[in-house]
Formats: C-alpha cells, sequence, structure tokens
C-alpha cells in the first residue's frame, strides 16, 4: 500500500528534551510538509521540503529542525527550545505537478 | 501575509439539513483553493480542489464548492447532510505557484440523526 506513516502515533516527553517524529512516503514524491495542529487554530506550516538535501521554513519553524536526506524521508526535531511544544504534528508529501497534498495520520506529542 | 478565514467555528445540524460553510481568503492573485476533511480518527483527506475553469466544482461524498473571485470566497455546501459526514473541515489555499498551503481554522460539523 502506498501511503505516508507517521511514528509514534502518541509520544510523551519530559520537558527540555529533544524529540524525533518520523515521517516516511513510498509515494515517490518530491515535496514533503511538516505542520502543526492545534485546536481552534487549523494547521500551521512548520518546515517543507520539495527536493532532498533542501528545506525552507515555514511560519513557525522556531524551535523545530528538519533534514531531508533521503526522498521518503522527511523526520521532524521537536527541541527543548520550542516554548509550547504539546500538539499534533501532521506530515504530508506531494507528487511533482499533482498540486494535492497527501497526510499522515499524525503524532500526538505531549511534554510532561 | 495570506490568510484564510472559517467563520463558522462550530456547526450542529439534524440529518438531511443543508450545509453551507464559509471560507474566505485574502490574497488577490491567482490562488488554488481546496476543502480538506478529517473524520474522527482518521487521516486528512482531500475533499475537492479548484484549480481553474468552472467555479463550480464537485467532489466527494456529495459535496460541492463554488469559487466567487469577488468576494474572495470559496463556500462549501451539500444539500443533504447524513450522520456520516460528521468531522473537522478545513479551507486552505495555495498561492499560485508555491507549494505552500495556507489553512484555515477548521469547522467542526456535527450531525445528528
Amino acid at each position: 500500500d502506498g501511503g505516508i506513516t507517521q511514528s509514534p502515533k502518541y509520544l510523551f516527553r519530559k520537558e527540555g528534551q529533544n524529540v524525533t517524529l518520523s515521517c516516511e512516503q513510498n509515494l515517490n514524491h518530491d515535496a514533503m510538509y511538516w505542520y502543526r495542529q492545534d485546536p481552534g487554530q487549523g494547521l500551521r506550516l512548520i518546515y517543507y521540503s520539495q527536493i532532498v538535501n533542501d528545506f525552507q521554513k515555514g511560519d513557525i519553524a522556531e524551535g523545530y529542525s528538519v533534514s531531508r536526506e533521503k526522498k521518503e524521508s522527511f523526520p521532524l526535531t521537536v527541541t527543548s527550545a520550542q516554548k509550547n511544544p504539546t500538539a499534533f504534528y501532521l506530515c504530508a508529501s506531494e507528487g511533482r505537478g499533482r498540486n494535492e497534498q497527501f497526510f499522515g495520520p499524525g503524532t500526538r506529542l505531549t511534554v510532561l | 501575509a495570506q490568510s484564510v478565514s472559517q467563520h463558522n467555528h462550530h456547526v450542529i445540524l439534524s440529518e438531511a439539513a443543508s450545509l453551507e460553510l464559509g471560507c474566505n481568503y485574502s490574497y488577490g492573485g491567482t490562488v488554488n483553493l481546496f476543502w480538506y476533511v478529517q473524520y474522527p480518527g482518521q487521516h486528512l483527506q482531500l475533499l475537492l480542489k479548484y484549480f481553474s475553469g468552472d467555479p463550480l466544482v464537485k467532489g466527494i461524498k456529495g459535496f460541492e464548492a463554488e469559487f466567487i473571485k469577488s468576494k474572495f470566497s470559496f463556500n462549501l455546501r451539500k444539500p443533504s447532510v447524513q450522520w456520516s459526514d460528521t468531522a473537522e473541515y478545513f479551507c486552505a489555499v495555495e498561492e499560485y505557484n508555491t507549494d505552500k498551503l495556507i489553512f484555515g481554522t477548521g469547522t467542526r460539523l456535527q450531525v445528528f440523526p
């Protein structure tokens, strides 16, 4: 089955710890995205990558970092600098010329 | 900066009622427009999209949306909702050729039998 996988589904961390969220896609899509979803705020773009070894900041990149070493993988690190990291994180991908983003199931991160 | 407004935050309807969810955006140039839906416990998925041509677009499950350029609007409609339409609905706008979506804050729809 082609799709986007995010792991884990639920993640708990202590305040001050960095944590990395996984996103893998087997759709052969060039572009990948990370969003944060908070109640009443919709989805906000954290980082995106249109090609391997390149990525750009979205609207709320502070306190986050990413890498894009492989086409199929786009991990997101939530650093201790992120002031309010507890949220639902969604990964998406888009094929070249498709103009439609496909979303993963999300990871719910809770920082205690 | 581009923004997307969804004025209805929470809508409660009975089955068979008609639905219209509002979406307005701020960008004055060429845009691509989307409605996404998130059913309880499921992935966010595309409901319908508009790029060009007929401003009335039809999507899955009987939904449709109308692009009115003069009003910067892309409202979602369904003539008769079902209990299974209970979900959160997001409007999204892409400035032409940017590959970046700007999402609205979402509308939670609850349909009661």
